[in-house]
């Protein structure tokens, strides 16, 4: 069984500052792991995966993650927030092999200050 | 073009009736996906179809039924619908079969409001 959790159902932010959005997994077997971002009454895009390269990802727009075994985490960041960033992130991870149900976090909201 | 397309987007309806929401994908993928979320975003699988195939059915009530005619289609039916049924909808793709780190390409959403 696999699950995540998000620290933080609310993030807010200042135009150009530094986002950071948590994200802890829990998974019985090597995870892969995934953040996606889901704007105003639209579906779900991929911003970037993890699937046991590079523990360093770099994904869309900016954004990169870190999977850090030791922690059990997949935190995403992003080093200079912008308007266009306003919008719900979900974290989702799915087991090795053929495990591919993805099981998503409860999101983060991250809202950009001007 | 339209990766995942999702009708209708809105569907607004009294509780008691039936109605079905339609999923297509033009992705040439193998594996479509049914997920609501709900009124807190939260989101969570519902079924899965591969090749036409069931392979993941959670704990929905069987007024929830899904249909798939081919592999490029996943329709979802929805018996007697009530009031906890009101949530978004989303249907989603991806390549290959019982592949763990594939994307999974999502559609907009329809919206589903039981009054």
């Amino acid at each position: 069984a696999q699950s995540v959790t998000q620290l933080g159902s609310h993030v807010s932010v200042s135009e150009g500052a530094l986002v950071l959005l948590r994200c802890n997994y829990s998974s019985s077997v090597p995870p892969y792991l995934f953040w996606y971002v889901q704007y105003p009454n639209q579906g779900l895009q991929l911003l970037l995966k993890y699937t046991s390269a590079a523990t360093l990802v770099k994904g869309i727009n900016g954004f990169e993650a870190e999977f850090k075994k030791s922690e059990t985490s997949f935190h995403l960041t992003k080093p200079s927030a912008h308007m266009s960033d306003a919008a719900e992130y979900f974290c989702a991870v799915t087991g090795g092999g053929s495990n591919y149900k993805l099981t998503f976090g409860k999101g983060t909201l991250l809202t950009v200050n001007p | 073009d339209t990766a995942v397309s999702q009708t209708p987007k809105y569907l607004v309806t009294q509780m008691g009736n039936d109605k079905s929401i339609k999923c297509e994908q033009n992705l040439g993928h193998d594996t479509m996906y049914w997920y609501k979320q709900d009124s807190k975003k939260f989101l969570k699988i519902m079924f899965s179809y591969n090749n036409k195939e069931l392979i993941i059915n959670e704990t929905v009530p069987n007024r929830f039924s899904p249909k798939s005619p081919d592999k490029a289609h996943l329709n979802l039916h929805i018996n007697s619908l009530e009031l906890g049924d009101s949530a978004v909808y989303f249907c989603a793709s991806s390549q290959g079969s019982g592949i763990g780190y594939n994307e999974q390409f999502f559609g907009p959403g329809t919206r589903l409001t039981v009054l």
